[in-house]
């Protein structure tokens, strides 16, 4: 089966400017969830779909970050304004079962997409 | 809140060598534990994982035991090659939400030849 895909690999944009991230789960996987590393810090979270609706987003830095998932397929992760502390790698991850009793079932991560704000 | 804590690296062994990996955790209830590796150029793997105390998870030679009275799981490989250079991130999922996982810094291990 294909992996999780996260479009593109790399992205350099100005502060100020607009960076949207794609990221393609596994299909039939109807969680989702968004990753964060700042450059030489630990992966933090930032939010959870499950099929097209939030189930959490308190890892959400602040207003200037969209999440959708419209029809519970792929997901968008918008930076609107970008500024330079947004600059980190960012995974998405997808599980196809949340319950505790499914640890078959664990998050299959990305590659990661590399922001880097100038 | 939970917190996940691992040893700075780099961490830098010749092959065939012992490679041992210290991760300590701080969290309410009874988290799972878990080690994800990530090769150069490639995404997060899941390496392995336990879920209740006394487990112990095992993959690719690697080995690390969930210790509830230490709170710690430490990732453990006899005889490392090459390949096995790479970031390794210890992690714990909470009780009550599962896939929200907390990671430590990550540990980067350089293995020459």
């Amino acid at each position: 089966e294909a992996g999780v895909t996260q479009f593109p690999s790399h992205s350099v944009i100005e502060k100020g400017q607009t960076v949207t991230l794609r990221c393609d789960p596994i299909s039939g996987h109807d969680n989702l969830y968004w990753y964060r590393r700042v450059m030489g810090k630990e992966i933090k979270f930032l939010l959870h779909f499950v099929k097209e609706s939030k189930q959490d987003e308190s890892g959400m830095p602040n207003n200037r970050f969209l999440a959708e998932r419209t029809g519970g397929t792929y997901s968008t992760l918008k930076v609107q304004p970008a500024e330079l502390e947004d600059s980190g790698v960012y995974f998405c991850a997808s599980s196809q079962a949340r319950h505790r009793s499914s640890y078959n079932s664990p998050l299959h991560f990305g590659n990661g997409t590399r922001l880097t704000v100038t | 809140g939970d917190s996940v804590t691992q040893m700075e690296g780099p961490v830098t062994l010749s092959e065939e060598a012992f490679l041992t990996i210290n991760c300590t955790y701080t969290a309410t209830g009874y988290p799972s534990l878990f080690w994800y590796v990530q090769y150069p150029g490639e995404g997060l793997q899941l390496l392995l994982k336990a879920t209740k105390a006394d487990d112990k998870g095992s993959n690719k030679g690697f080995e690390a035991t969930y210790r509830k009275e230490t709170t710690s799981f430490h990732l453990e490989k006899g005889s490392v090659q090459v390949s096995d250079s790479a970031v390794y991130f210890c992690a714990l999922s909470p009780t009550d939400s599962w896939g929200k996982l907390q990671f430590g810094a990550g540990t980067q291990v350089v293995v020459t030849p």
